[in-house]
């Protein structure tokens, strides 16, 4: 079965400086890995999406990911953060299930990393 | 942004009553999914459809029941409410690919 680990559930950084957030995945075959993020009291909006093509994948705002399979990781980064940056984000893996009508994924969630931006 | 509508957005009831969330979508899309979110534990798939009358439990479905009538309405009913269910609940759906659109989440307490 798959399943996904955010490696911290907080990290705070100074406006202007790099993000990095870790996710580890566990997956019996090749996954689609995704990144969601969650602005506070709102719905959650699609990052960044990984389905086998280029390994480094590009999202919105200046975010991306790289998909690592030696070492089973997807962290999130982006080089610069920006106040707005300061949300929650959830890194997915997608749980392949065969049912009548084809294939469809079902999204398996981390428990999620707060980032926090400083002035 | 995906059309999709949740109501009500927030909702308290007692123990012990039911509760209907109504999801609706105009993207004519295939699956629907019901999610709920509660602090540390990310977002958990409750129960999800692949097409009208079609549904099928998630990890956990206990005391939640759903029901699509027509492709855009997804409703997620809990018979008997319960302290445990006070949560965020979230709808999403998609189409023939993996990646899922959300609501903009049903805010519900059981008191």
């Amino acid at each position: 079965a798959q399943s996904v680990t955010q490696l911290d559930s907080h990290v705070s950084v100074s406006e202007g400086t790099p993000v990095l957030l870790r996710c580890n995945y566990s997956s019996s075959y090749s996954p689609s890995l995704f990144w969601y993020v969650q602005h506070p009291n709102k719905g959650l909006q699609l990052l960044l999406k990984y389905t086998s093509a280029a390994t480094l994948v590009k999202g919105i705002n200046g975010f991306e990911a790289e998909f690592k399979k030696s070492e089973t990781s997807f962290h999130l980064t982006k080089p610069s953060a920006h106040m707005s940056d300061a949300a929650e984000y959830f890194c997915v893996v997608s749980d392949l299930v065969i049912d009548y009508g084809g294939s469809q994924g079902n999204l398996i969630f981390g428990k999620g990393t707060k980032l926090s931006v400083k002035p | 942004d995906a059309g999709i509508t949740q109501s009500p957005r927030h909702k308290v009831t007692e123990t012990g009553t039911p509760v209907t969330l109504r999801c609706h979508q105009t993207e004519n899309h295939r699956y629907m999914y019901w999610y709920r979110q509660d602090p540390g534990h990310g977002l958990r798939l409750i129960h999800y459809s692949y097409g009208v009358k079609d549904t099928d439990k998630g990890e956990v479905s206990d005391g939640y029941s759903v029901s699509r009538s027509k492709t855009e309405d997804f409703l997620l009913t809990l018979e008997s409410a319960t302290s445990s269910q006070t949560s965020v609940y979230f709808c999403a759906i998609s189409g023939f690919v993996e990646e899922q659109y959300f609501g903009p989440g049903t805010r519900l307490t059981v008191t």
